[in-house]
């Protein structure tokens, strides 16, 4: 079966750090770009972050850029979200998707349950 | 920073037909970037409904279509059945934000 599981949300205080995890499992991890996109309480999608298969190229939303570092680890199948600096605003759940290249841009065909981030003091 | 624009709610009885448009401008869907649709069930991850603005993936009913002209785009949603009650986002890409974008959101309510 096709999955991914996040874990590593939790509370933060305002300005500390967090690590997101999300394990890939049933399908050939590294073959996949992957991205995170978050949902605060009672609000809409907004896209995150995404990282190429192997890593090498990565893109960021403006409102994370220079606080939070995508990367992954195909050898354990699993894609990591670094967050710094955090914010009230960054409060959300944070899910990992896994593209699907059927259209341009890519969409997001496989979703994990989502981490929880509360921030706050 | 949601640049595509949804009707925060749209509502029919069941069997009828509503449809969910997506706006956006010539730095996304009128730059010829697809438009991709997503269902979000009550306390659930969002799933793919529609990609490449109308093609369903495998399992998805044919009830649900999609379409896209200009700087917008459709999801039809036909013989509407109490399970479709979820919010339903759009997503493409925007080139001035150099990024992937979604839609605000809209709430079907099944009467």
């Amino acid at each position: 079966e096709v999955q991914l599981v996040e874990s590593g949300g939790g509370l933060v205080q305002p300005g500390g750090s967090l690590r997101l995890s999300c394990a890939a499992s049933g399908f050939t991890f590294s073959s996949y770009a992957m991205h995170w996109v978050r949902q605060a309480p009672g609000k809409g999608l907004e896209y995150v972050s995404g990282i190429s298969s192997n890593g090498g190229s990565t893109y960021y939303a403006n409102s994370v850029k220079g606080r939070f570092t995508i990367s992954r680890d195909n050898s354990k199948n699993t894609l990591y979200l670094q967050m710094g600096s955090l914010r009230a605003e960054d409060m959300a759940v944070y899910y990992c998707a896994r593209v699907f290249s059927g259209g341009y841009p890519d969409s997001f065909d496989v979703w994990g349950q989502g981490t929880m981030v509360t921030v706050s003091s | 920073q949601s640049v595509l624009t949804q009707p925060p709610s749209v509502s029919g009885a069941p069997g009828q037909r509503v449809t969910i448009s997506c706006t956006g401008s010539s730095s996304d869907i009128g730059a010829g970037y697809d438009v991709h649709w997503y269902q979000q069930l009550p306390g659930t991850a969002p799933k793919l409904l529609i990609y490449g603005n109308s093609n369903r993936p495998s399992g998805v009913p044919d009830r649900f279509s999609g379409s896209k002209s200009g700087t917008s785009a459709s999801l039809a949603i036909t013989g509407l059945q109490a399970e479709d009650e979820a919010d339903y986002y759009c997503q493409s890409y925007d080139s001035s934000l150099s990024g992937y974008v979604f839609g605000t959101g809209t709430k079907v309510t099944v009467l």
